[in-house]
């Protein structure tokens, strides 16, 4: 059973569209994240969610919009694609924020932007 | 601000060689530290943690110290096999995951 899901894996698209990516966890965890990965690897976070409301909104662009239907769901949508946010996307999960919590991450979504 | 610093890599050992992957860290207040590992086209899993100064976390053969006088948790492992070939990502966590920069490690046969 996975417990960190994403979809789609795999997301080609041109320069102006706009696309979702979906993060489903079954842990019970009541805090999801989404992190963006660059071509050389570093790891910054985006956002976070604790039970639905946001919690962490680094300095991230307005095209990029988070939605948190339910605590086991964490989607990302994105506006306005430009070649810039080609990355892999990573959605992770955890127990708590507070310190000592372990984050257990997705799969990840490699994004192309054309 | 929190801040995590590792070693630049590529690190390309033998099979069988010892390990050390340097992280120095920067914090306000007691972080959590850990090491995760991301494997080729995988996602992050977390490798060990320390909660407090002088823990020392170990899983599968790597072990690393939560050494506080030093602000160091460097991770070691005595003998690597072509399978540890990864990327390893030195963390702190006070009220949110900071990772370093991460290090690659190549073993070869």
């Amino acid at each position: 059973d996975t417990a960190v899901s994403q979809t789609p894996k795999y997301l080609v698209t041109q320069m102006g569209n706009d696309k979702s990516i979906k993060c489903e966890q079954n842990l019970g965890h009541d805090t999801m994240y989404w992190y963006k990965q660059d071509s050389k690897k570093f790891l910054k976070i985006m956002f976070s969610y604790n039970n639905k409301e946001l919690i962490i909104n680094e300095t991230v662009p307005n095209r990029f919009s988070p939605k948190s239907p339910d605590k086991a769901h964490l989607n990302l949508h994105i506006n306005s694609l430009e070649l810039g946010d080609s990355a892999v996307y990573f959605c992770a999960s955890s127990q708590a924020v507070a310190s000592g919590g372990e984050q257990f991450f997705g799969p990840g979504t490699r994004l192309t932007v054309l | 601000g929190d801040s995590v610093t590792q070693m630049e890599g590529p690190v390309t050992l033998s099979e069988e060689a010892f390990l050390t992957i340097n992280c120095t860290y920067t914090a306000t207040g007691y972080p959590s530290l850990f090491w995760y590992v991301q494997y080729p086209g995988e996602g992050l899993q977390l490798l060990l943690k320390a909660t407090k100064a002088d823990d020392k976390g170990s899983n599968k053969g790597f072990e690393a110290t939560y050494r506080k006088e030093t602000t160091s948790f460097h991770l070691e492992k005595g003998s690597v096999q072509v399978s540890d070939s990864a990327v390893y990502f030195c963390a702190l966590n006070v009220n949110k995951l900071v990772f370093g920069a991460g290090t690659i490690l190549r073993v070869k046969s």
